[in-house]
């Protein structure tokens, strides 16, 4: 199984351009997540999908879209870049409400640059 | 609002020193997580703690649950260089769902 997998891992955008960050699991997880993480503030939620055909907002969902493809693919869409989204993004899953305790898996991560 | 607060945020010692960081909160959790992160990758599972006082041990690692579900430790033992990594607790707290994870704690273990 190759868990998590994010693409790309490396990006580097101009200021008002657009892309989107895929993201794949073959866990079988009901739950996918994106983080946000930068240095001194920890790991922020973006947005969760806490099942297929749900999505709902996190910690610091502006600037940035999701959209649940099917159970296996959760991708982030960031519209038009800005420098202050510049940071490294992690996807997640996990097995969903029907497990008590939301132990993640975490993907290796897309380190964007925003110039 | 952190949640959940880690100590110390940087942490730099020599192989075989012992070592504790600290996640606190002023919430009660359900459970909590403990992650490992190694430079360029994503965090790794290590432990879930549920039970307050509950203590739990993978091999040189020494985790322990608040009794009143507010905190948590981790201790290792005789640390050693491929110990060096971002350890970082998660929790949920309350009714909800999403996970809170703590700023971290930033370990260098040298030889």
């Amino acid at each position: 199984n190759a868990g998590v997998t994010q693409t790309p891992k490396f990006q580097v955008l101009k200021t008002g351009q657009s892309m989107t960050l895929q993201c794949a699991q073959d866990m079988n997880h009901n739950s996918m997540y994106w983080y946000r993480q930068d240095p001194g503030m920890g790991l922020r939620l973006i947005y969760y999908s806490a099942s297929e055909g749900t999505t709902d907002k996190g910690e610091v969902p502006n600037g940035y879209n999701v959209s649940r493809l099917n159970k296996r693919e959760f991708s982030l869409r960031l519209e038009s870049a800005a420098p202050s989204q510049t940071s490294v993004y992690f996807c997640a899953s996990s097995e969903g409400r029907g497990s008590s305790y939301n132990e993640q898996f975490f993907g290796p991560g897309t380190r964007l640059t925003v110039l | 609002t952190q949640l959940l607060e880690q100590s110390p945020q940087f942490l730099s010692i020599q192989e075989g020193e012992n070592l504790t960081v600290y996640c606190n909160s002023s919430s009660v959790f359900s459970s909590l997580q403990w992650y490992r992160q190694e430079p360029g990758e994503g965090p790794v599972l290590l432990v879930t703690v549920v039970t307050g006082g509950e203590v739990k041990k993978l091999k040189r690692l020494t985790f322990q649950f608040g009794d009143a579900r507010k905190d948590s430790s981790l201790h290792i033992t005789a640390a050693q260089p491929g110990d060096t990594g971002l350890y970082l607790c998660a929790g949920v707290s309350g009714s909800g769902y999403a996970l809170n994870f703590g700023k971290g704690t930033s370990l260098l273990v040298t030889p």
